[in-house]
């Protein structure tokens, strides 16, 4: 079963409106790692957080992470055209360096 | 600043060819990963390196193998090719094992 599901689905917002997105894994974890995709191009490394942090800024992007629930969310804020991607989490297991993805969130801002 | 190359981009083979797909790692960086996304999945991942050993496998078929070289960069070799393996192959690389993983553009792989 997978290891990262993610929700929505898919997410359709205007620009200057937040989008958050929701992760969910089922074992421990080093770190998790957020990636942008853009159809059918490369990933985009956004942010790392580590197990041992809570919250993590870049921008206009907010990660959380909690180890409690093995959840993690991402805020985008003031959302922009350009932000529409689908969004990967990814999460680096306990003794292995290899990432296993979320299913990932198909993102939409309309101008 | 130096991003991980993949060559080729594009590639179109037949069934039953074999492919070789190259991967240039960020400049420092010793560990080099290589996954598998098909149409509308999410990124699985094949295998890795770390200082030009294998360090973890994943789903990687028998067909398939590949090997970091002494200057880093790492090859993916694949062999009698079906068309479930039409599919995007991305390498990625570390400056350390379980760090950030920077991708590179991918190399999409179309079998006919």
């Amino acid at each position: 079963s997978q290891q990262g599901e993610e929700d929505p689905q898919a997410l359709s917002i205007q620009e200057g409106e937040n989008a958050t997105m929701n992760c969910s894994y089922k074992t421990s974890i080093n770190n998790l790692q957020w990636y942008r995709q853009n159809s059918g191009r490369g990933l985009v490394h956004l942010i790392l957080i580590r197990s041992n942090e809570r919250e993590k800024h870049s921008g206009r992007l907010r990660v959380t992470l909690d180890t409690s629930k093995k959840s993690s969310s991402l805020l985008i804020t003031a959302s922009r055209a350009a932000d529409t991607a689908s969004y990967f989490c990814a999460t680096a297991l306990v003794n292995t360096d290899k990432l296993i993805f979320g299913t990932g969130t198909r993102l939409q801002v309309f101008p | 600043a130096a991003g991980v190359i993949q060559s080729p981009r594009h590639l179109i083979k037949e069934k039953r060819e074999t492919a070789t797909l190259k991967c240039y790692p960020i400049p420092r960086h010793d560990t080099v990963y290589w996954y598998q996304q098909g149409p509308g999945q999410d990124p699985q991942f094949l295998i890795s390196f770390y200082e030009k050993m294998q360090s973890d496998k994943g789903s990687i078929p028998d067909r398939f193998s590949a090997q970091q070289f002494s200057d880093y960069h790492s090859e993916l070799n694949m062999s009698s090719l079906e068309l479930g393996d039409s599919a995007l192959y991305f390498c990625a690389s570390s400056l350390v094992p379980v760090d950030t993983q920077y991708f590179g553009p991918g190399t999409r792989l179309t079998v006919l």
